[in-house]
């Protein structure tokens, strides 16, 4: 088993649809990061969530709502979303406290 | 405005010679830096990381030298393979705040 799997690992949603992006690790790790990665730009840190407990929210519009329901399970549930969206969402666990990231394979999310 | 940065968007390079990534960052607050390789419909993956109190690191082939003067660190690859074709990431961090990625270099190792 990979160390930080994401599901659906490509995702196509209108404007009007609801969605969910899941992220579960296998690593024991206690922190977990959801990234935008738009092309040509740089990973973009959206949410923190340290032991469950949301630590960082860098300005992300509401249309994106993180749960970390446990230390190994995030989900970022996606509503009403914008065309300029479309990006690679990628999730990563640490341990707190250690510097290194482990990251997932990403979801493509292509909004119409 | 970005704070680490990576002006090359892509690097060719022959096999078996040196190739050397640059990175560049703005924040003197940053005391932890690392380099992150990314194949296509994978994640990005840890290569390897130099805290500031150092000047160079090694690990195999790869080596990553600081110049906290300058502001740069540059990733050295040698002998290049056609394997480390990839996007190479670099990152700044220093406590308590988080990691902040440059735009990437893509590499391609011409064999």
């Amino acid at each position: 088993e990979t160390g930080v799997t994401q599901t659906p690992r490509h995702l196509v949603m209108g404007m009007t649809n609801k969605k969910s992006l899941k992220c579960e690790q296998h690593l024991g790790h206690n922190a977990m990061y959801w990234y935008k990665q738009s092309a040509k730009k740089p990973l973009e840190l959206m949410f923190v969530y340290n032991f469950k407990e949301q630590t960082e929210n860098n300005s992300v519009p509401s249309r994106f709502s993180p749960e970390c329901p446990n230390s190994s399970h995030l989900f970022l549930h996606l509503h009403t979303l914008q065309p300029e969206d479309s990006a690679l969402y990628l999730c990563a666990s640490s341990q707190a406290g250690e510097e290194v990231q482990y990251f997932g394979a990403g979801t493509r999310l292509s909004v119409l | 405005d970005q704070q680490v940065k990576q002006n090359s968007p892509s690097l060719s390079v022959q096999e078996g010679r040196i190739s050397i990534l640059n990175c560049d960052y703005t924040n003197s607050m940053f005391d932890y830096f690392l380099w992150y390789k990314k194949y296509p419909a994978e994640g990005p993956t840890f290569l390897i990381s130099i805290s500031s109190i150092k000047d160079k690191n090694e690990d195999g082939r790869f080596t990553v030298f600081l110049n906290k003067s300058a502001k740069h660190l540059s990733l050295h690859i040698v002998p290049s393979q056609p394997g480390d074709s990839a996007v190479y990431f670099c990152a700044a961090y220093y406590y308590g705040q988080n990691f902040v990625f440059g735009p990437g270099t893509r590499l391609s190792v011409l064999p």
